[in-house]
C-alpha cells in the first residue's frame, strides 16, 4: 500500500513548455485533488475529481488541465508554463471530500524560468 | 467571506512545554482538519473534527462550533514536533461544492 504517489519531485521548466505532474493512489479513493502552495498563502485548490470521468475546477484553475480516466490516476497538466506557476504542488486523495482522512503526496517543486 | 485564520504564525518553545495553536473561521463549517507539514514538505493528516475533542498520543484537538474556533494542543513537546501545522475547513456554504479552505499555517519550533 503506497498511498499517494506523486512525480516528479523537482522540475525546472522554461516559459511556454508543457508538462504533466503525475498522481496515483492505491487506496480506491473516489476524491482526488490538486493544490498549489505559495509562500505566505494557504494551500489553494486547482482542480478536483469526485470519481473517474468527473472533474471540476477549484480556486485557481487557469493554466492547468486535468483528467480522471481511472480511479487511481489524476494527472495535472501545465499547458504553457509561466513563471507565475512556480510553486509547490500537492496531490491529495480521500475516501470522501469531507468526513475522512486526507492523504497527500510528497509534493512537486516546480520552477518556471 | 469564508476565511480561516491561524495564530500564532510562528511559535518557538522549549522541549517539554505545552503548546497551543489556534484556528478561527468566519462562518459555519461541516468539518475541520488539522494537518502537519514536515520540514521536508510532506503533509500528514492529524485530525478531522466536526464537534468535541479528539486525542492521539500527545496531540489533542478541540473544536467549539458556537465560537467558530478550534485548538490543537501538544503536550510534552519534543523537537520532532517541529513542523508547520495547518488548519483546513469545509464551509457549510460550500455544500455540494467539495472544497477545503486552508489557513496559512503555524510554524512550530521546539528547542531541545
Amino acid at each position: 500500500n503506497a498511498g499517494v504517489t506523486q512525480t516528479p519531485k523537482f522540475q525546472v521548466l522554461k516559459t511556454g513548455q508543457s508538462m504533466t505532474l503525475q498522481c496515483a493512489q492505491d487506496m480506491n479513493h473516489e476524491y482526488m485533488s490538486w493544490y498549489r502552495q505559495d509562500p505566505g498563502m494557504g494551500l489553494r485548490l486547482i482542480h478536483y475529481s469526485v470519481g473517474a470521468g468527473i472533474t471540476d475546477q477549484g480556486e485557481v484553475p487557469n493554466g492547468y488541465n486535468v483528467s480522471r480516466s481511472t480511479t487511481e490516476d489524476f494527472p495535472l497538466r501545465l499547458l504553457s508554463a509561466a513563471p507565475s506557476q512556480t510553486s509547490v504542488y500537492f496531490c491529495a486523495s480521500s475516501y470522501s471530500p469531507v468526513g475522512n482522512t486526507i492523504y497527500f503526496g510528497e509534493g512537486s517543486w516546480l520552477t518556471v524560468v | 467571506k469564508n476565511e480561516v485564520e491561524q495564530s500564532p504564525q510562528n511559535l518557538t518553545a522549549q522541549e517539554g512545554e505545552f503548546i497551543t495553536i489556534n484556528c478561527s473561521y468566519s462562518v459555519g463549517i461541516s468539518a475541520l482538519h488539522w494537518l502537519q507539514q514536515h520540514p521536508g514538505g510532506g503533509i500528514v493528516s492529524l485530525f478531522m473534527l466536526s464537534s468535541g475533542k479528539k486525542k492521539h498520543g500527545r496531540l489533542i484537538a478541540t473544536i467549539n462550533i458556537q465560537e467558530k474556533h478550534s485548538s490543537l494542543h501538544i503536550t510534552a513537546s519534543h523537537p520532532r514536533d517541529s513542523a508547520v501545522y495547518i488548519c483546513a475547513v469545509r464551509f457549510i456554504s460550500n455544500f455540494g461544492n467539495e472544497k477545503l479552505t486552508f489557513g496559512t499555517g503555524t510554524r512550530l519550533t521546539i528547542i531541545p
